[in-house]
């Protein structure tokens, strides 16, 4: 059983730079979420995909931010001249489509450190 | 938005019952209410979800009011692999959309 992958597993970058983060979701799961989460907080939603449509931006998620996922398959996020407060855990999760019922599979999500 | 109240914390022996208190005042007709939990250093793992009925599955069971306005997780038998943050959450209705609000869940300590 293939769960989410996420790559890398921990980035450290020096404030301005640009990263791009994987994830691969479930094979036949076709909504794609992404999160932030800091110490001692819970997940907090960025943005989610159906298929490769995204439908929907937090207002926590800048201009700096952007995510894709082309084909519907494997989505990335990228964050572009980078900032010490982007450091936290980004996490991917997917679902099937369908009631609200259907439960979000996580990653183990890509730590993120600014130097 | 659709919000959650958990205690911070709570601490249970080793194989006695726990009971994890979610209050959810604001829960629409049609929300579902989910369970997830994280172990340090991984994503949150799914527990258990419910609509209106108790559910029961291999890792725990769900009892909601009958008002809705609140739900329990029940762990059955705490283990040391329990030990977790648990997180109650609602989908957010007002986005009309299939993203989930996390609070900052509970923190369960298992004790030997």
């Amino acid at each position: 059983d293939t769960g989410v992958s996420q790559n890398p597993r921990h980035k450290i970058t020096k404030r301005g730079q640009n990263v791009t983060f994987r994830c691969d979701p479930i094979s036949e799961h076709n909504r794609l979420y992404w999160y932030r989460q800091t110490l001692g907080q819970g997940p907090e939603f960025l943005t989610y995909f159906q298929n490769e449509a995204q439908l929907e931006k937090s207002r926590l998620l800048s201009d700096r931010f952007s995510a894709e996922r082309p084909k519907g398959s494997f989505s990335t996020l990228e964050i572009q001249r980078t900032e010490q407060g982007d450091s936290a855990m980004y996490l991917c999760a997917s679902s099937l489509t369908g009631a609200q019922a259907q439960p979000q599979h996580f990653g183990d999500g890509t730590r993120l450190s600014i130097l | 938005d659709a919000k959650t109240t958990q205690p911070n914390s709570m601490e249970s022996n080793e194989e006695e019952p726990v009971h994890l208190p979610c209050n959810h005042s604001t829960i629409s007709g049609t929300d579902y209410i989910h369970w997830y939990r994280q172990l340090p250093s991984q994503g949150p793992e799914y527990v258990i979800h419910g609509l209106t009925s108790n559910v029961n599955n291999r890792m725990a069971s769900l009892a909601i009011a009958e008002d809705r306005k609140s739900s329990t997780l029940i762990l059955h038998r705490a283990t040391l692999r329990d030990a977790a943050v648990y997180y109650c959450i609602l989908r957010d209705v007002s986005s009309g959309t299939y993203k989930y609000i996390f609070g900052t869940g509970t923190r369960l300590k298992v004790l030997a």
